[in-house]
């Protein structure tokens, strides 16, 4: 079965950009059965769905709250595919999973990673 | 954006009590309603997608219904493992949105 794992800084300054990795094993992101997408959890909050990649074709849809500082990529030959957030605020503070969206679900999830921005 | 309300915010049970959780969509989603369970520090676990369907691996006491804007979660007898937070999210259209969570508590 698929398994998903995300990677990158845990504390990231204001202004700067948020770069999440996520691993794919036990499946590929070539295949046409999934959408590849993010998703953040603010502290004690609940969730919010910040896009997805569809690999076939590159498609790439994001929430339009966030549309403006996000790009989600793909790189297929090392079966990842990443998170960028720009120009970020304490606000964006949350842990951030990756998951894939299959028959319109999300069924595989990472376990997540806290991102902090602080100075 | 679809706004999706969960109530109760929060649920005390006991073990064997059957209990249901409710999730109203601001606009009809028709049946494009998934249930998720979360417990602390983990990933959410999809239950049920397309409001009654349960996913692989899911005890037969969670149940789903309804359409429209009106769903419901039911669990027929609780067992020990259930005590965490239930969540809805609508699959009809992006952006794709969460209700704010049920923390079910035991009492």
């Amino acid at each position: 079965q698929v398994q998903l794992q995300e990677s990158g800084p845990g504390l990231v300054k204001p202004s700067q950009t948020l770069s999440l990795t996520c691993t794919v094993s036990g499946g590929s992101i070539s295949s046409s059965n999934y959408y590849w997408g993010w998703i953040r959890q603010h502290p004690g909050k609940g969730l919010e769905w910040i896009g997805y990649i569809y690999y076939t074709g590159g498609t790439t849809f994001y929430n339009p709250s966030l549309k403006s500082r996000v790009t989600i990529s793909a790189d297929t030959s090392k079966n990842q595919f990443s998170l960028k957030l720009r120009s970020v605020t304490v606000a964006d503070t949350a842990v951030y999973y990756c998951a894939t969206y299959g028959d319109r679900y999300f069924d595989y999830w990472g376990q997540g990673t806290l991102v902090t921005v602080s100075s | 954006d679809i706004q999706m309300t969960q109530s109760p915010s929060s649920l005390s049970a006991s073990v064997g009590d059957r209990v249901t959780i409710t999730c109203r969509a601001s606009q009809s989603i028709i049946t494009y309603l998934n249930w998720y369970q979360q417990k602390p520090g983990k990933a959410p676990k999809l239950l049920i997608y397309a409001t009654s369907s349960l996913q692989n691996g899911v005890p037969s006491r969670f149940s789903g219904s309804g359409s429209g804007t009106d769903f419901s979660l039911t669990i027929g007898s609780l067992q020990p493992e259930d005590f965490a937070t239930y969540l809805c999210q609508q699959s009809y259209t992006t952006p794709y949105t969460f209700g704010q969570g049920t923390k079910l508590e035991i009492k």
